[in-house]
């Protein structure tokens, strides 16, 4: 069983369209977050989000905006799509406390045309 | 400032030779440190984890760290690298606001 799972792992799409990554985490953790990897392989966080609190990256756009319809699932709307979206976002879940890290699920690379 | 740093963007290493990627951190972060691997077109994997205790750790393929307070160092190191092993490596810290930073990477190539 996939413990992060992220849905499509593929998607190539227009400028100016909008779209939803989906991501569901089955090892209960209580913490979710969406990093973005760029072309240079550089990781940033962009969301990170419990049942209480959503912390936001400053620096992302509004365009990007997450949206958790429970627990094990944080999905990314991203709208108005732009050419310099294009990158891997990951999605990744922990349990507070540090003892576990961060699993991270395998990545949609997303490329705008 | 940048929390984590990796001075070296690629390592080129012969296989069965002895490799050491390096990560610095900054005195901003936590001393809760982990690298990460991330297979071609894979996701990342967590590789090892310093988190308090020895300062020596260890992972199950054979790579080790050493938190160095020191030196605020967080080096990895193989005696042997395998042909499997490459791949691109990441040094991360947890912040103050519990968020995981990453360093910008080494990518790991090794050589038959």
């Amino acid at each position: 069983d996939t413990a992060v799972s992220q849905t499509p792992k593929y998607l190539v799409t227009q400028m100016g369209n909008d779209k939803s990554i989906k991501c569901e985490q089955n090892l209960g953790h209580d913490t979710m977050y969406w990093y973005k990897q760029d072309s240079k392989k550089f990781l940033k966080i962009m969301f990170s989000y419990n049942n209480k609190e959503l912390i936001i990256n400053e620096t992302v756009p509004n365009r990007f905006s997450p949206k958790s319809p429970d627990k094990a699932h944080l999905n990314l709307h991203i709208n108005s799509l732009e050419l310099g979206d294009s990158a891997v976002y990951f999605c990744a879940s922990s349990q507070n406390g540090i003892n576990y890290g961060y699993t991270f699920g395998s990545g949609t690379r997303l490329t705008v045309v | 400032a940048q929390s984590v740093t990796q001075l070296d963007s690629q390592v080129p290493v012969f296989e069965e030779a002895p490799v050491e990627l390096r990560c610095n951190y900054s005195s901003s972060v936590s001393v809760y440190l982990f690298w990460y691997v991330q297979y071609p077109n894979q996701g990342l994997q967590l590789l090892l984890k310093y988190l308090s205790g020895s300062t020596l750790v260890e992972s199950i393929n054979g790579f080790e760290a050493e938190f160095n307070k020191s030196q605020t160092s967080f080096h990895l190191r193989k005696p042997s690298v395998h042909i499997s092993d490459t791949a691109e490596y990441f040094c991360a810290a947890l912040t103050g606001a519990n968020n995981l930073f990453f360093g910008t990477g080494t990518r790991l190539t090794v050589i038959p």
